[in-house]
């Protein structure tokens, strides 16, 4: 499966954009860029994905890099309730197994 | 909206004893999953179930068995326990086995085992 690298902690201000970074050279193809989240003592939560195409949602932006070996996870407003963990994921497209593959992810913390 | 929801929230075991974790899903969802969670490391899968009637090994699966008792429930068991499987456990679901359904979590059952 396709290696993902990310920082292991970021800061960010309350109120401000966050951009989270995510790097993934040998991604393939088929490979979708999934985001999720684990807010502490909870279970992971579902965040935002995408192939090529940036998309948004009312969580966050992601934006996709054109030659697709790295994406940027955009929260645009930053609020307390966004410190958490987050993964970068890539997950290829294939039937059958649907298992995540988690990495250790990047721990954000927002300043009020 | 339960969600998933996983049972007991906590439970401490001597090594040797054996116990199920119980997971149930209210979104009529067919996949459901079990992951463990060490510190400082992130999410490795147990064992999944892409639909009812099947399981399938994941990443770290010995030690551990599971049932899928019917599309709401997957269990899962530790025959006999050992201070190795100390972890956080998460059960998931998604609607299928279309690989870019969002999975939805459970908020984990924290197990020692002594």
């Amino acid at each position: 499966d396709a290696k993902t690298t990310q920082p292991n902690s970021m800061e960010s201000n309350e109120e401000e954009p966050v951009h989270l970074p995510c790097n993934h050279s040998t991604i393939s193809g088929t490979d979708y860029i999934h985001w999720y989240r684990q807010l502490p003592s909870q279970g992971p939560e579902y965040v935002i994905h995408g192939l090529t195409s940036n998309v948004n949602n009312r969580m966050a932006s992601l934006a996709i890099a054109e030659d697709r070996k790295s994406s940027t996870l955009i929260l645009h407003r930053a609020t307390l309730r966004d410190a958490a963990v987050y993964y970068c994921i890539l997950r290829p497209d294939q039937t059958g197994a649907n298992n995540l593959f988690f990495g250790t992810g990047t721990r954000l913390t927002v300043i009020p | 909206n339960a969600g998933v929801t996983q049972t007991p929230k906590f439970q401490v075991l001597k090594t040797g004893q054996s116990m199920t974790l119980q997971c149930a899903q209210d979104m009529n969802h067919n996949s459901m999953y079990w992951y463990r969670q060490d510190p400082g490391m992130g999410l490795r899968l147990i064992y999944y179930s892409a639909s009812e009637g099947t399981t399938d090994k994941g990443e770290v699966p010995n030690g551990y068995n599971v049932s899928r008792l019917n599309k709401r429930e997957f269990s899962l068991r530790l025959e006999s326990a050992a201070p190795s499987q100390t972890s956080v456990y998460f059960c998931a679901s998604s609607e299928g086995a279309d690989l870019n359904q969002p999975q939805h979590f459970g908020d984990g059952t924290r197990l020692s085992i002594l």
